[in-house]
């Protein structure tokens, strides 16, 4: 079945370091990708999404590519900032519903 | 706008005890999710509703019941609480026009210990 794989977590970077978060997919189809962010006692948020091939999604900074040939979407940023601090999840919607990651927490330090 | 809202926000229930909990969304959504989260596994779907009045079995849809009666409220029954049901429930929704595709909206989320 489909499934989301990202790099195991905790990442703790200083604030104006570059960030890669790293995904993986397997799915049967050409799914639809994307990079939900989840604040400290909140809910998630969707940050961005690529719906096919070579699309960039980018948001506050953020950017990631859908790449089919290595079925893959990591997250980037050029400088992070205490505030970027959350957990992050990689998610893909092919045959259906919503298929999560589970997780990338984040912490940027002054 | 109060976008999709879920109380209680925290319940602590004895083993065999049961319990609903409500979320609501005032964005006209035909679309509404009930998710798990659990350490280390990401978010499971549990149940799923595509308009008022219909709801469909998502991942894990064993040991909960849901209802579906008001387009707004989707609401997610606990009949008899089990620990391994401790976890935090999100509830989302969405437009539903371009189906599961679409950018699903969540609530803030319920932490539920079963002891």
């Amino acid at each position: 079945g489909d499934s989301v794989t990202q790099m195991e977590g905790p990442v703790t970077l200083s604030e104006e370091a570059f960030l890669t978060i790293n995904c993986t997919y397997t799915a049967t189809g050409y799914p639809s990708l994307f990079w939900y962010v989840q604040y400290p006692g909140e809910g998630l948020q969707l940050l961005l999404k690529a719906t096919k091939a070579d699309d960039k999604g980018s948001n506050k900074g953020f950017e990631a590519t859908y790449r089919k040939e290595t079925t893959s979407f990591h997250l980037e940023k050029g400088s992070v900032q205490v505030s970027d601090s959350a957990v992050y999840f990689c998610a893909l919607i092919d045959t259906g519903k919503l298929i999560f990651g589970q997780g990338t927490t984040l912490q940027v330090k002054p | 706008n109060a976008g999709v809202t879920q109380t209680p926000k925290f319940r602590v229930l004895k083993t065999g005890q049961s319990m609903t909990l409500l979320c609501a969304q005032d964005m006209n959504h035909e679309y509404m999710y009930w998710y798990r989260q659990d350490p280390g596994m990401g978010l499971r779907l549990i149940h799923y509703s595509v308009g008022e009045g219909t709801t469909a079995k998502g991942e894990v849809p064993d040991g909960y019941n849901v209802s579906r009666l008001k387009k707004q409220n989707f609401l997610l029954g606990l009949e008899s609480a089990a620990p391994s049901q401790t976890s935090v429930y999100f509830c989302a929704s969405s437009y539903g026009t371009g189906g599961w595709t679409d950018t699903q909206y969540f609530g803030p989320g319920t932490r539920l210990t079963v002891l």
